[in-house]
C-alpha cells in the first residue's frame, strides 16, 4: 500500500486564478476528507466524502471551493478566482468506515498565492 | 463548539522523557489522536486511545485520557533527536455528525542532546 497520495505538491499562482489539486486516497478506504493547514495552526476541516457522496461541508468552504469525488476514489479540490488568503497547506486524508476511524494524512499540497 | 488546546512548545534532552499535554471541550469526544508532523510535510498518525479508556501504551509511546477534566497526555519515553517535530492532539467527536477531527495548535518538541 503506497498511503494517500497529493498531486501537485506545490503550486504558486497569481490572485484570480483557478487551482485544481488532486488527492489518491488508500485504496480500500471509502472516506475522504481535506482539511486546511495554515502556518503555525492544526489542519481545518473543510469536507468528507464517503465513497462518491459529499456529506459535510465547513462553512470555511467558501463558494470558490468545490470538492468532487467522482467514482469514489481520487477526489478533486479547485479553488476559484484565488486570494492571497488561500494561501495554505491542503491536506487530504482517507479513513475506512468503523473502528476508530483512523485518517491517514497525504504530504499535503502547499499553495502560494501571489 | 469543539475546541482543543496545546502549550506551544517543549524542550527536553535527548534519553529523558517527552509528556505533551492537550486539553479538549468536546463532551461527546469518542476517539482521542496523537499526530506528528516534521517540516514541509504531512500529518503521521501515531496513535489513539478511545474515550472509555484511560491508558494506552504502544512501544515508546503512552496516552493517558482524564476523561473527567478531559485532559489527554502523550508520554514519550527515551526520547530521541528523530523525535523532534510538531505533535498534533485531535478529537473526533460527535457534534456535527462525527466524521471531522478536531486539532489542536500543536506542541513544538525539541530534543537537546
Amino acid at each position: 500500500d503506497t498511503g494517500v497520495s497529493q498531486d501537485p505538491r506545490h503550486k504558486i499562482t497569481k490572485r484570480g486564478q483557478n487551482v485544481t489539486f488532486r488527492c489518491d486516497p488508500i485504496s480500500e478506504h471509502n472516506r475522504l476528507y481535506w482539511y486546511r493547514q495554515t502556518l503555525g495552526q492544526g489542519p481545518e476541516f473543510l469536507t468528507y466524502f464517503q465513497n462518491e457522496a459529499q456529506l459535510e461541508k465547513s462553512r470555511l468552504l467558501s463558494d470558490r471551493f468545490s470538492a468532487e469525488r467522482p467514482k469514489g476514489s481520487f477526489s478533486t479540490l479547485e479553488i476559484q478566482r484565488t486570494e492571497q488568503g488561500d494561501s495554505a497547506m491542503y491536506l487530504c486524508a482517507s479513513s475506512m468506515s468503523g473502528g476508530a476511524y483512523e485518517q491517514y494524512f497525504g504530504p499535503g499540497t502547499r499553495l502560494t498565492v501571489t | 463548539g469543539e475546541d482543543v488546546e496545546q502549550s506551544l512548545f517543549l524542550s527536553v534532552r535527548e534519553g529523558d522523557s517527552s509528556v505533551i499535554n492537550c486539553t479538549y471541550t468536546d463532551s461527546s469526544s469518542t476517539y482521542l489522536y496523537w499526530y506528528k508532523q516534521e517540516p514541509g510535510a504531512g500529518l503521521q498518525l501515531l496513535t489513539y486511545i478511545f474515550s472509555n479508556m484511560d491508558m494506552k501504551q504502544d512501544q515508546r509511546l503512552t496516552v493517558l485520557l482524564n476523561k473527567k477534566d478531559k485532559h489527554l497526555s502523550l508520554r514519550i519515553a527515551d526520547t530521541q533527536t528523530g523525535d523532534s517535530a510538531i505533535y498534533f492532539c485531535a478529537e473526533r467527536g460527535l457534534t456535527g455528525g462525527g466524521n471531522k477531527l478536531t486539532f489542536g495548535t500543536g506542541t513544538q518538541l525539541k530534543v537537546e542532546l
